[in-house]
């Protein structure tokens, strides 16, 4: 069956430092992959998706994400946060021929000043 | 603002009561998707409709049901309510049908079964 794992269900860590939020998919065919954040009350944003192509994707505010498809994750890495990315991380997979967007339990990011 | 709109907010009512969520998509998208998103379980795909016909299902109790209609706004119907089924139920819409695309959130309806 497919599944997305996130395997940190919190992340706290200091302004201006680097942070890198895991999430790791299992499929037995190819997959697209997305990162959505949700900030408090508000419903999900997509940052950034892979479809093919270069495994370096980059999104909006400065996040990107790397595909791996021999480890098969999709993590999701900022070098430098703000307060202002404090927020809950989705990333989800569609498997290919499939209609269905599977997303895992999400990270908290909290972001301290 | 994403485009989808979402009816009512805030719902709160009984466990045995039936319950209906609506949801309009963006403007030319023809697919909606429903989602239930609770504490414990995260973000749980229910179903997806695409320009009417229902093209994928998830985890969707036998005691739910939903429909597109043909100006392509979206009903979710929950019936025999319990008190589990409290939760946050997103839609999201696409233009096409799904895969690569991305999906347009709306903010969702926060349903508190008492």
């Amino acid at each position: 069956a497919q599944s997305v794992t996130q395997l940190d269900s919190q992340v706290p860590v200091f302004e201006e430092a680097p942070v890198e939020l895991r999430c790791n998919y299992s499929s037995s065919v190819s997959v697209y992959l997305f990162w959505y954040v949700q900030y408090p009350n508000q419903g999900l944003q997509l940052l950034l998706k892979y479809l093919s192509g270069s495994t370096l994707v980059k999104g909006i505010n400065g996040f990107e994400a790397e595909f791996n498809k021999s480890q098969t994750s999709f993590h999701l890495r900022k070098p430098s946060v703000h307060i202002s990315d404090t927020a809950e991380y989705f990333c989800a997979a569609n498997p290919s021929g499939t209609y269905k967007y599977i997303f895992g339990t999400g990270t908290r990011l909290k972001v301290l000043a | 603002d994403s485009g989808v709109t979402q009816t009512p907010k805030h719902l709160i009512t009984a466990t045995g009561q039936r319950v209906t969520l609506r949801c309009s998509p963006r403007s030319g998208d023809l697919s909606v998707y429903w989602y239930q998103q609770s504490l414990d379980q995260g973000l749980q795909f229910l179903i997806q409709y695409y320009n009417g016909e229902e093209r994928a299902k998830g985890n969707i109790l036998e005691r739910f049901s939903a429909q597109q209609f043909p100006d392509l706004h979206s009903e979710l119907n929950l019936s025999s309510l319990e008190l589990g089924d409290s939760a946050l139920y997103f839609c999201a819409s696409s233009v096409g049908q799904g895969g690569n695309e991305k999906l347009f959130f709306g903010s969702g309806t926060q349903l508190s079964v008492l």
